[in-house]
């Protein structure tokens, strides 16, 4: 069984639509987690981080974390076609030294 | 751009051969990481170095792969002996030392490796 579980999609939603991206994880010892966005043929870049358990929200997009249920979820507001992406969730147990990365959900936000 | 740079960006080679990738962190950040990412898998941990000391290492680092940081301020990852199973993305990130929400692991666009 992997650490982290992610759906790999691919999702396809139409623009303006809420999008909700989940992993679970196995590990209990996690404490960081974290939100990354890739398109293609780049590198992963950081879209949300939170601490612990609980709500993050930094304009379209909220994280939530409820570690007792060792779940994690990426709300995303009003899609733009621009969303298009694969979204990664990544955990850690003490900070960033080892990230343990889901598969990716591959997104697409059709105009 | 002063964001992280990895050099080159494609490498095609052929079994058996020997392949060295660069990585040029944000230069103010003293931890670089490498992380390895297949297609339809998420990036997976390789090892780290704070400044020039790589202070933690994946199993997946097997004996063929070597990592430097020798001036702790770009790094480079030699793979030997090249096998197909090589074949995936090598991603570099930097950040500063105590990973907080405004030290984040920034990644850079990666060196794609096929080995044929």
């Amino acid at each position: 069984q992997k650490e982290v579980e992610q759906d790999p999609g691919p999702l396809s939603v139409p623009e303006g639509a809420i999008v909700s991206l989940n992993c679970t994880y196995s590990n209990s010892a996690f404490q960081y987690f974290m939100w990354y966005r890739q398109y293609s043929r780049k590198g992963p870049e950081l879209l949300m981080y939170t601490y612990s358990s609980g709500n993050k929200e930094d304009g379209r997009f909220t994280a939530q974390v409820d570690k007792s249920s060792k779940y994690i979820s990426l709300f995303i507001r009003d899609s733009q076609p621009s969303d298009s992406a694969t979204y990664l969730c990544a955990m850690s147990r003490n900070g960033a030294n080892n990230l343990f990365f889901g598969t990716g959900t591959r997104l697409t936000v059709i105009p | 751009d002063t964001g992280v740079s990895q050099d080159p960006r494609h490498k095609i080679t052929k079994r058996g051969q020997n392949v060295t990738f660069r990585c040029d962190p944000i230069s103010e950040h003293n931890r670089l990481y490498w992380y390895r990412q297949t297609l339809g898998q998420g990036p997976e941990f390789l090892t780290y170095f704070q400044n020039e000391a790589q202070l933690e290492k994946s199993r997946l680092l097997s004996d063929r792969f070597s990592a430097e940081r020798p001036k702790g301020s770009f790094s480079t990852l030699e793979i030997q002996r090249t096998e197909q199973g090589d074949s995936a993305m090598y991603l570099c990130a930097s950040s500063s030392t105590g990973f907080r929400e405004n030290s984040p692991l920034h990644f850079g666009n990666g060196t794609r490796l096929t080995v044929t």
